[in-house]
């Protein structure tokens, strides 16, 4: 089954305390994307791939980290969480072979940050 | 900068009857992609219409189609015979061209099926 996953699904964690979400999609896409999901601010992209090693900033990158060692996997990272960064976060990915550039989500990750 | 408006933050129809949600975008480009995508309490973000800027004829998926207005840069979604499923968050989402993977969504408007 095509599909794109995160781990964890709900995380609660305190100020400062490094962490890792995971991002994993089994489609052989090209482009993936991190958003932050905030009551009345919609989708807001956070860092998005092109490519394995090609990663841009989006429009809210402050705080995050990411990385794209492999195709399949791209990871968001927060070094130092603060609680301005507690929100519902998604991974996604397109194809770049595909013209309609149609995007699948993740599930999204619940953290909070206390 | 690329800014997409969602105007009406809630709206309610009464099940089989029409309903329209609006969109407008900003952008300098000529060719470009938009989407509209529902994400239900489920929170999963599904897509359900896409439209090429370049395609004059308005997309349609069964009972949702679009108002694709480009000199106005207006992309409403048409809901006919809605449904008690039909009832969620939906989100207006432009896509930048030529730039890999660029896309920039509006704050949504939540919709309300009436029984």
């Amino acid at each position: 089954e095509a599909q794109v996953t995160q781990n964890p699904r709900y995380l609660i964690t305190v100020t400062g305390k490094k962490l890792t979400v995971t991002c994993s999609q089994n489609m052989n896409h090209e482009y993936m994307s991190w958003y932050r999901q905030d009551p009345g601010l919609g989708l807001r992209q956070i860092y998005y791939s092109m490519n394995v090693e090609v990663t841009d900033k989006g429009d809210v990158p402050e705080g995050y980290k990411v990385s794209r060692k492999e195709k399949r996997n791209f990871p968001l990272i927060l070094e130092s969480p603060s609680p301005n960064q507690t929100s519902l976060y998604f991974c996604a990915s397109s194809s770049a072979t595909v013209s309609s550039y149609e995007q699948y989500f993740g599930p999204g990750t619940r953290l909070t940050v206390t | 900068a690329q800014t997409v408006t969602q105007s009406q933050p809630e709206m309610s129809v009464q099940e089989a009857e029409t309903v329209t949600l609006s969109c407008t975008y900003d952008t300098s480009e000529s060719d470009y992609y938009l989407f509209w995508y529902k994400q239900p309490p489920s929170r999963q973000m599904i897509l359900v219409i896409r439209q090429e800027a370049y395609k004059q004829q308005n997309a349609t998926e069964n009972r949702f189609s679009v108002n694709f207005q480009k000199a106005a840069k207006s992309f409403s979604l048409k809901i006919s015979d809605s449904q008690l499923g039909d009832a969620a968050m939906y989100f207006c989402a432009y896509r930048i061209p030529n730039t890999g993977n660029q896309f920039y969504f509006g704050t949504g408007t939540s919709l309300t099926v009436i029984p």
